[in-house]
């Protein structure tokens, strides 16, 4: 049983581009979480996605948007990239309700 | 602003002993706990979890104590072995958020 997926597992990109990171759920879940761990830190919460909307919203920009699918699967984009935004961003899945997520083994995005 | 704190950025342990790992949080809200454990290139995967109802949960060689009143939590693992070297994150639940520490460091030496 495959858990979470996340595409790819390493990018860099310039200041001003724009990022588009992909997740897959765990089989089972229908609740996406997105989380940036920035070196050093824990992971910190962006947004949650269910039944295709935003639940839920951290302290992140407007940069940050994402977009869940029919078939759960998750999208993380960020526009306007600042060095700053260089991190590991996790995705974590879960059934809605559930307090335990699942996490993948995250994207390494790098600005520079 | 860091809701959720460990305080010890790394730990060492000689391998069969006790290893206790402390957390600390601000918001009186958080009704539910969880540790999880991080290994380099890889995501957490979820350790053990306290519901704020209770004061203690194991799970074989992992127990975690929950002290609301202290607003502290703490993990303890006997006996440690050196596959438990690992970066170890507590983490709150507030609504449909985790709100993690910055994680300690667990090195278990043989």
């Amino acid at each position: 049983d495959a858990g979470v997926t996340q595409s790819p597992t390493h990018l860099i990109k310039t200041r001003g581009q724009q990022v588009t990171l992909r997740c897959s759920p765990k089989s089972g879940h229908d609740t996406v979480s997105w989380y940036q761990q920035a070196l050093g830190q824990g992971p910190q919460f962006i947004f949650q996605y269910y039944e295709e909307e935003e639940r839920q919203r951290g302290n992140f920009p407007d940069r940050f948007s994402g977009h869940q699918f029919p078939n759960y699967s998750s999208e993380l984009n960020v526009n306007a990239l600042l060095l700053g935004d260089s991190a590991l961003y996790l995705c974590a899945s879960s059934l809605t309700g559930a307090n335990v997520l699942t996490f993948g083994a995250g994207s390494r995005l790098t600005v520079l | 602003d860091q809701q959720v704190k460990q305080n010890s950025p790394s730990l060492s342990v000689q391998e069969g002993r006790i290893s206790i790992l402390n957390c600390d949080y601000t918001n009186s809200m958080f009704d539910y706990f969880l540790w999880y454990k991080k290994y380099p290139a890889e995501g957490p995967t979820f350790l053990i979890s306290i519901s704020s109802i209770k004061d203690k949960n194991e799970d074989g060689r992992f127990t975690v104590f929950l002290n609301k009143s202290a607003k502290h939590l703490s993990l303890h693992i006997v006996p440690s072995q050196p596959g438990d070297s690992a970066v170890y994150f507590c983490a709150a639940s507030g609504g449909y958020a985790l709100n993690f520490g910055k994680g300690t460091s667990l090195l278990v030496t043989p």
